[in-house]
C-alpha cells in the first residue's frame, strides 16, 4: 500500500516568515501534484511535477520532486495571509490503475 | 462551463437510510472520482471510473456503490448508512492517463446519525 506522509501537519507562521512543507513516502510514483484547499470548498491544483529532481516555481511558491520520485516539497516565500489553508500533495500511481494517494495534510495559518 | 458540480451540499440521514450523491462534469474527462475527506486523513479513494459503462474499486469502497451510465455523471450510493459515514465527500475529474491533474467539485457534508 502506497502512503505519503506530511510534515509538519500543522503550522502557524507571521507573515513574511519563509517554511516549508514536505510530503515523503517509500513507494515511487509517476507524478505528484500539490493543491490547496480552501476551508468549505475542494482542493484547487497548484503544480504538478513529473521528472525526478524536477524543481517548479510559482510565485512565491517553490515546489520540488526528489530525485527517486518518493519525496516532494513545497516551499514559501515571504508568506502572506492569502497563503492560508490546507496543503495536500498527491501521488499518482506508477501502477497504470489511475489511482491517486493523497498525503495526511498540512494546514497552513498566516497571521498579518 | 461550470466545471465539476455536486448535489447535495449538506444532507443529515439516519443510520439505516440510503441515498445517492450525484457528480456532473461539463468538461468531456474521461475519469471520475469519489474521495471521503476526514480529518487528519487526508482523501481517500471510494471508487473511480475510467470511462462511461465502468467502475472500479480504491482504498475504502466497502458500504458504497456507484454507477457511470453517462460520460458527464458519477453517482455514489449509500445503502444502509453508518454513522462511520460521517463525512465530506468530494467528486473530482481528469481528462486522460497523460494528465493527472483532477478538478474537484465543492464536497457534500453528510451526517449519519
Amino acid at each position: 500500500t502506497q502512503l505519503l506522509e506530511q510534515s509538519p501537519q500543522f503550522l502557524s507562521i507571521q507573515e513574511g516568515e519563509n517554511l516549508t512543507v514536505y510530503c515523503n513516502s517509500s513507494s515511487v510514483f509517476s507524478s505528484l501534484q500539490w493543491y490547496r484547499q480552501e476551508p468549505g470548498e475542494g482542493p484547487v491544483l497548484l503544480v504538478t511535477v513529473v521528472t525526478g529532481g524536477e524543481v517548479k516555481k510559482l510565485k512565491r511558491l517553490t515546489f520540488q520532486f526528489g530525485d527517486a520520485r518518493k519525496d516532494s516539497s513545497l516551499h514559501i516565500t515571504a508568506a502572506q495571509p492569502g497563503d492560508t489553508g490546507l496543503y495536500l500533495c498527491a501521488g499518482a500511481s506508477t501502477s497504470g490503475t489511475y489511482k491517486y494517494i493523497f498525503g495526511t495534510g498540512t494546514r497552513l495559518k498566516v497571521l498579518a | 462551463n461550470a466545471g465539476v458540480t455536486q448535489t447535495p451540499k449538506f444532507r443529515v440521514l439516519k443510520t439505516g437510510q440510503s441515498m445517492t450523491l450525484l457528480c456532473a462534469q461539463d468538461m468531456n474527462h474521461e475519469y471520475m472520482y469519489w474521495y471521503r475527506q476526514d480529518p487528519g486523513m487526508g482523501l481517500r479513494l471510494i471508487h473511480y471510473s475510467v470511462g462511461e459503462g465502468t467502475t472500479a474499486k480504491g482504498e475504502v469502497p466497502d458500504g458504497y456503490n456507484v454507477s457511470r451510465l453517462k460520460k458527464q455523471n458519477f453517482l455514489l450510493g449509500l445503502e444502509s448508512a453508518a454513522p462511520s459515514q460521517t463525512s465530506v465527500y468530494f467528486c473530482a475529474s481528469s481528462y486522460s492517463e497523460e494528465s493527472y491533474e483532477q478538478y474537484f467539485g465543492p464536497g457534500t457534508r453528510l451526517t449519519v446519525t
